[in-house]
């Protein structure tokens, strides 16, 4: 089955970005998928954030903040999670997930730390 | 409100059976699809199973595929999942998740700990 994947870590100071991506296998091609995100806490289950096709096609869970966006880069084949304006409450660690050939595939993982 | 209660979680020998169930309230689970995902301790996500809201098609990640079946019961607003054959590698906490028409796994349970050890 396919696998995603995404950097194990990232960090940044409050106020800054982080750019956290997705990479999908050659064989997938990022522009014919949803990629969704994911964001869970320790000792909690995963809360989802947000999906992201195009532009026009995009959707923002309940209640998160519009701070989370996503995007995509087509030459890279990756799927992109940008928090802007980072808060100490965003550090945690977030998964990316697409649904292919009748199977859900997530990502390894990234941990976001708020320096 | 949304809510999903997984039970049926514990400490199984390897070989063992278990199964698992997950209620839910705020919502009519009938006119959705379900999913189980877990966690192995330390690890990442992984999908393991997935149901329509008829019960009439069904999935399986390749690690679960003929060891695990999953199940609904509509009238029970629950979703179950039977783990026969159980190993030390699906020692992991299982979530079950609800699909939405456009948002794929969309809530998600606490999660139930299985542990596999002898």
């Amino acid at each position: 089955q396919p696998v995603l994947t995404q950097p194990p870590s990232s960090s940044a100071s409050p106020g800054e970005s982080a750019r956290l991506t997705c990479t999908l296998p050659s064989d997938i091609n990022v522009g014919s998928c949803n990629i969704y995100w994911y964001q869970q806490k320790p000792g909690s289950p995963p809360r989802y954030l947000l999906y992201y096709y195009s532009d026009s096609d995009k959707g923002q869970g309940s209640g998160v903040p519009s701070r989370f966006s996503g995007s995509k880069d087509a030459s890279a084949n990756t799927g992109i999670l940008l928090i802007s304006g980072l808060q100490s409450e965003d550090e945690a660690d977030y998964y990316c997930m697409i649904w292919t050939r009748n199977v859900w595939v997530f990502g390894g993982g990234t941990k976001v730390t708020v320096l | 409100e949304v809510q999903l209660v997984e039970s049926g979680g514990g400490l199984v020998q390897p070989g063992g059976s278990l199964r698992l169930s997950c209620a839910a309230s705020g919502f009519t689970v009938s006119s959705y699809e379900m999913n189980w995902v877990r966690q192995a301790p330390g690890k990442g996500l992984e999908w393991v199973s997935y149901i329509s809201s008829s019960g009439s098609t069904k999935y399986y990640a390749d690690s679960v595929k003929g060891r695990f079946t999953i199940s609904r019961d509509n009238a029970k607003n629950s979703l179950y999942l039977q783990m026969n054959s159980l190993r030390a590698e699906d020692t992991a906490v299982y979530y079950c998740a609800r699909d939405s028409t456009v948002v794929l796994l969309d809530y998600w349970g606490q999660g139930t700990l299985v542990t596999v050890s002898s």
